[in-house]
């Protein structure tokens, strides 16, 4: 079915250690972002791209990596991690052209750093 | 930048009551979509309704409804006869409608629980 996948969707890192959080969707969607939910923040915006080989910071971009190298997968990539990113991670792709203004979003991973 | 708040973090309903979730927004934008998404306890993010700004008419999905006040930068969302499965968190968003920016800003959410 397409949609959003996101992989994994529990994961416990040690503090210091480095991960990937996958994101492929198979829409042919222009726009890719990454969300983080905390409690009574809501979802803010890590990292955004617009297109292949174009990303752009979001809210809260400090300790994470995106990359965009094709259309379909957009990587997060936690270099060293923190407790301070134990959190709900969200992918969500939308087009870019608003006319159709759907956002998809993944199942969400939960990261907890130990 | 564009803001979305949702002053109360939490209501109750009862089963078969109407509920509404309030919402207010600051944009110097006039064209952008607003939404309301549902979040269960699966996780999964479920869009429930959407306004664009430019219709003046309050869009309705079934039981749920919107009061968009353009002027006001307010849109709350009404649940007639809310029933059990309406229990989840809601968040309001805000989509400026073209452009590199057209990024999807969330409210705090308000976590509703219904009441048998």
């Amino acid at each position: 079915n397409a949609g959003v996948t996101q992989t994994p969707k529990f994961q416990v890192l040690k503090t210091g250690q480095s991960m990937t959080l996958q994101c492929a969707q198979d829409m042919n969607h222009e726009y890719m972002s990454w969300y983080r939910q905390d409690p009574g923040m809501g979802l803010r915006l890590i990292h955004y791209s617009v297109g292949a080989g174009i990303t752009d910071q979001g809210e809260v971009p400090n300790g994470y990596n995106v990359s965009r190298s094709t259309t379909e997968d957009f990587p997060l990539r936690l270099l060293s991690a923190a407790p301070s990113q134990t959190s709900v991670y969200f992918c969500a792709s939308s087009y870019w052209d608003s006319s159709d203004y759907g956002y998809t979003f993944g199942s969400g991973t939960r990261l907890t750093v130990v | 930048a564009q803001t979305v708040t949702q002053s109360q973090p939490e209501m109750s309903v009862q089963e078969a009551e109407t509920v509404t979730l309030s919402c207010t927004y600051d944009t110097s934008e006039s064209d952008y979509y607003l939404f309301w998404y549902k979040q269960p306890p699966s996780r999964q993010m479920i869009l429930v309704i959407r306004q664009e700004a430019y219709k003046q008419q309050n869009a309705t999905e079934n039981r749920f409804s919107v009061n968009f006040q353009k002027a006001a930068k307010s849109f709350s969302l009404k649940i007639s006869d809310s029933q059990l499965g309406d229990a989840a968190m809601y968040f309001c968003a805000y989509r400026r409608r073209t452009g590199a920016n057209s990024k999807l800003t969330f409210g705090k959410g308000i976590t509703l629980s219904v009441r048998p």
